[in-house]
């Protein structure tokens, strides 16, 4: 069975410090991984990887997908209390139509 | 370019009566994806439709759960006779082409609390 395993549950960090968020997953035919940052209402859209070693980037986040070790991690640099969210991996298996998502990463940043 | 739209934003039904949730995709978009989020549980699919068309409804519970997306109009999901498990967030998120090559985008939900 397609899963995606994300880790930690939750973290709680001070403001200014950098974090580091992985997803690991077990899908049988991988096409992408994508990261969605969720606050009170609709998950939005951070990256999508499809190759393995290619940092993503925007502004303090930053992504980097290992297909061979099958993870991802999502890294926050600088941190702000604006991050505070859930932090949504998921995945695109060729063989389905929808992404299969893991239970995401809780990020509270205090300030 | 609006969002995903999504209404109604919050629902209360009784046991035993019907939920009607709308989705309107983005422009340009004409695939439409429903997902339920229970409490401390990520994103699970329900189903996937193009227009007049229901490509997978795996993830649908058998009875009672219903969906559509008509030629005209916003996507529909329905839930015939509630009960309090199907108290949750749901999500419909669009894609202009079947998800990977372009990443889906999601409404704000409907938030459903059966009492």
């Amino acid at each position: 069975e397609d899963k995606v395993v994300q880790s930690p549950l939750s973290l709680v960090v001070h403001e200014g410090d950098t974090v580091t968020l992985n997803c690991s997953y077990e899908v049988t035919n991988f096409r992408s991984l994508l990261w969605y940052k969720q606050e009170k209402k609709a998950p939005t859209f951070l990256f999508m990887l499809t190759s393995s070693g290619i940092e993503k980037k925007s502004g303090r986040l930053s992504s980097i997908l290992d297909k061979k070790e099958l993870f991802s991690i999502l890294n926050i640099t600088a941190t702000q209390t604006g991050d505070s969210a859930i932090y949504l991996c998921a995945v695109d298996n060729q063989a389905g139509t929808a992404l299969i998502f893991g239970k995401g990463t809780t990020l509270s940043v205090s300030s | 370019n609006a969002g995903v739209m999504q209404n109604p934003r919050h629902l209360v039904r009784r046991r035993g009566q019907e939920a009607r949730l709308r989705c309107s995709p983005m422009k340009g978009h004409s695939h439409v994806y429903w997902y339920r989020q229970l409490p401390e549980e990520g994103l699970k699919f329900m189903v996937y439709l193009q227009k007049e068309n229901i490509i997978d409804e795996s993830g649908m519970p058998k009875e009672r759960f219903s969906a559509e997306f008509p030629k005209e109009g916003p996507s529909i999901l329905r839930i015939q006779q509630v009960v309090r498990g199907d108290s949750a967030a749901y999500f419909c998120a669009s894609s202009p082409s079947r998800g990977g090559s372009y990443e889906q985008y999601f409404g704000p939900g409907t938030r459903l609390t059966v009492t």
